[in-house]
């Protein structure tokens, strides 16, 4: 069974520019969770997606937005990137179902802000 | 708000040692899980071990068990039998029970397993 997969795995933008991070869930989940992790910080919430809608998202500014399409797939954008955005975004997926069910994690992609 | 706080930034213990993560949580809730991930070098999170609120008896998987103190708010990881492919950054993660909720992360521990 295939994990959860991100592309690209490193992405470098400029100040200003715009990102697209894509995830591919674990199949059967239909759950997509995307998680910030910054030098030297833990993970923060950034938002989660389940049948196509947005759940719940984090404490990020609106520039921070995303997609789920039918096939649960997964797109975060980043707009107006910042020297800040740097960080390793990590994305997750789940079943649906109580808190039990454990989200199983990709690789991530490295976004660097030059 | 849920928070997950761990005191330790970094650990060492000697291969074949024994090692104990510290973890503590802040909820008003009743219902949730807690969990201990594990983050190689290769960036991928892998979990480890999940605690039930609602069971008082420790979760335990080969290796790793955790002691699971509900009044308190903690909840620790205790490697046995370190090994080298142990080194890793561990983060403990709280989640409550309800729908699919976000997993709440402390800022994680990294441990050196020393030869």
């Amino acid at each position: 069974e295939a994990g959860v997969t991100q592309s690209p795995t490193h992405l470098i933008k400029t100040r200003g520019q715009q990102a697209t991070l894509r995830c591919s869930p674990i199949s059967g989940h239909t759950s997509v969770y995307w998680y910030q992790q910054a030098l030297g910080l833990g993970l923060q919430f950034l938002l989660w997606y389940d049948e196509g809608e947005e759940r719940n998202r984090g404490n990020f500014p609106p520039r921070f937005s995303g997609r789920q399409f039918p096939n649960y797939s997964s797109e975060l954008n980043v707009n107006a990137l910042e020297l800040e955005d740097s960080a390793l975004y990590l994305c997750a997926s789940s079943l649906i179902g109580g808190g039990n069910q454990p989200q199983h994690f990709g690789d991530g992609t490295r976004l660097s802000i030059l | 708000a849920q928070t997950v706080t761990q005191s330790q930034p970094e650990m060492s213990v000697q291969e074949a040692e024994t090692v104990t993560l510290s973890c503590t949580y802040d909820t008003s809730e009743s219902d949730y899980y807690l969990f201990w991930y594990k983050q190689p070098p290769s960036r991928q999170m892998i979990l480890v071990i999940r605690q039930e609120a609602y069971k008082q008896q420790n979760a335990t998987e080969n290796r790793f068990s955790v002691n699971f103190q509900k009044a308190a708010k903690s909840f620790s990881l205790k490697i046995s039998d370190s090994q080298l492919g142990d080194a890793a950054m561990y983060f403990c993660a709280y989640r409550r029970n309800f729908g699919n909720e976000k997993l709440t992360f402390g800022t994680g521990t990294r441990l050196t397993i020393i030869p």
